[in-house]
Formats: structure tokens, C-alpha cells, sequence
């Protein structure tokens, strides 16, 4: 079956424009989660969509934000771009049915966020 | 707050070698997985091995292995017979039973051949 599709791999970005990034989980999978990896800070967790519903929230400012569409296709919105915010972000599904947590996640390859 | 704990920033074994990659974790809970992640150069993280806190038995996929000592919060991964392409950013994680994932810093691991 189809892994996790992130696009776009790569995007060059000038501070204080705003990037949307998208997300296809594989298929079946019903939550998406998002994360941002830097060298410094590592794995950093952003948000968890379920059904369409934020059911986790991590501790990054308002200008990070997301969605889920019906079909359980995630995107994630970052407005007002900082220098500070160049990152690969990893998005990451799982089949999450109530009580069930046996399964990890399978990321996607990531988009790689430049801002200048 | 659940925290992962991965205090070999970087590790290296000779190919052929056995290798052990070391993590703590501090929990609450009495039920939680646990999880090994492999991010390759390529980027993509993949998923090694997992462990279920209320097995004792400790996992095994093919070379990679786990120690899992419940009661000192220890979950070190085992990687014998080295190969090239193990050489990796290994991150461990922890699964909370609220569906929350905390990843450990990672240990960047060089197989030298």
C-alpha cells in the first residue's frame, strides 16, 4: 500500500510569507500528526488531527496551524514565517481506533522548509 | 509529562560488530509502548522495533533487538551484526496511553567498514 506522502519535499520561502504543507496518511489511517525536526531542538511535536478533530496540541505559537479534510488528508499552515522556523517537518500517520495504541507511526520523507 | 532520555549523542561499531543504543523514559503510567525509529539519511523515519510494556519478553525483528527493563525504565535497542546501511539517526520513543508520542534526541550511529 502507499506510504505517507508529503508535498512538497522542498520550499524556499521569504520571511513573513506563509506556507501550507499537505499531507496524505495511509490510506485507513485515521490520525495525522505533525512534526518539526531541527538539529537543535530535535522531534517537536505541532499537533495530532482525528477525524478531522485536534486532539493534541504541542507548545508552538498560533501561527502554526492545521486541518483535516473528510478523506483524513492533513495540511498544516504556518503564517508570518520566521527565520527561526527552516525545518524539516514530518508528517506521520496511524491507524488510532479508540483505546488502541499498539501502533507506531509511518512517517512521510518530510518537507524541508527554508526561510530567507 | 512523559520524557524520553537518549544520552549517547553519537555512537559508532565496526561493520560485523554488535552495538547498543541506549534510553530511559519517565513515566506514571503502567501501560505505554515503546518504540525504536530509524531516520537514514533519505530522511524517512521507519519504524525498527516496538515493545509492549506489559510484555515481559523482550522484542526481536531479525538483527535488532530490545532490553526492556520496565522497572528502571530502560529500553536499549541491540543491533548485531552491523551493516553499512544501519548507519542511521536512531530515535526512541514512548507511547502514552492518550495516544501522545514523546521521541528521545536521537543517537546519530556510524558503522565504519
Amino acid at each position: 500500500k502507499a506510504g505517507v506522502t508529503q508535498t512538497p519535499r522542498y520550499l524556499i520561502k521569504t520571511r513573513g510569507q506563509q506556507v501550507t504543507l499537505s499531507c496524505s496518511p495511509i490510506s485507513g489511517h485515521r490520525s495525522v500528526s505533525w512534526y518539526q525536526q531541527t538539529p537543535g531542538q530535535g522531534l517537536q511535536f505541532l499537533f495530532e488531527y482525528f477525524s478531522e478533530t485536534q486532539r493534541n496540541k504541542g507548545n508552538f505559537p498560533g501561527r502554526f496551524s492545521g486541518r483535516q479534510f473528510s478523506n483524513s488528508r492533513s495540511e498544516m499552515n504556518v503564517s508570518t514565517l520566521e527565520l527561526g522556523d527552516s525545518a524539516l517537518y514530518l508528517c506521520a500517520s496511524s491507524y488510532s481506533p479508540p483505546g488502541g495504541f499498539r501502533d507506531g507511526y509511518t512517517f512521510g520523507s518530510g518537507t524541508r522548509l527554508t526561510v530567507v | 509529562a512523559q520524557t524520553v532520555t537518549q544520552s549517547q549523542p553519537e555512537m559508532s561499531v565496526q561493520e560485523a560488530e554488535t552495538v547498543t543504543l541506549s534510553c530511559t523514559y519517565d513515566t506514571s503510567e503502567s501501560d505505554y509502548y515503546l518504540f525504536w525509529y530509524k531516520q537514514p539519511p533519505s530522511r524517512q523515519m521507519i519504524l525498527v522495533i516496538r515493545q509492549e510494556a506489559y510484555k515481559q519478553q523482550n522484542a526481536t525483528e531479525n538483527r535488532f533487538s530490545v532490553n526492556f527493563q520496565k522497572a528502571a525504565k530502560s529500553f536499549s535497542l541491540k543491533i548485531s551484526d552491523s551493516q553499512l546501511g544501519d548507519a542511521a539517526m536512531y530515535f526512541c520513543a514512548y507511547r502514552s496511553i492518550l495516544n501522545q508520542f514523546y521521541f528521545g534526541t536521537g543517537t546519530s550511529l556510524t558503522v565504519i567498514p
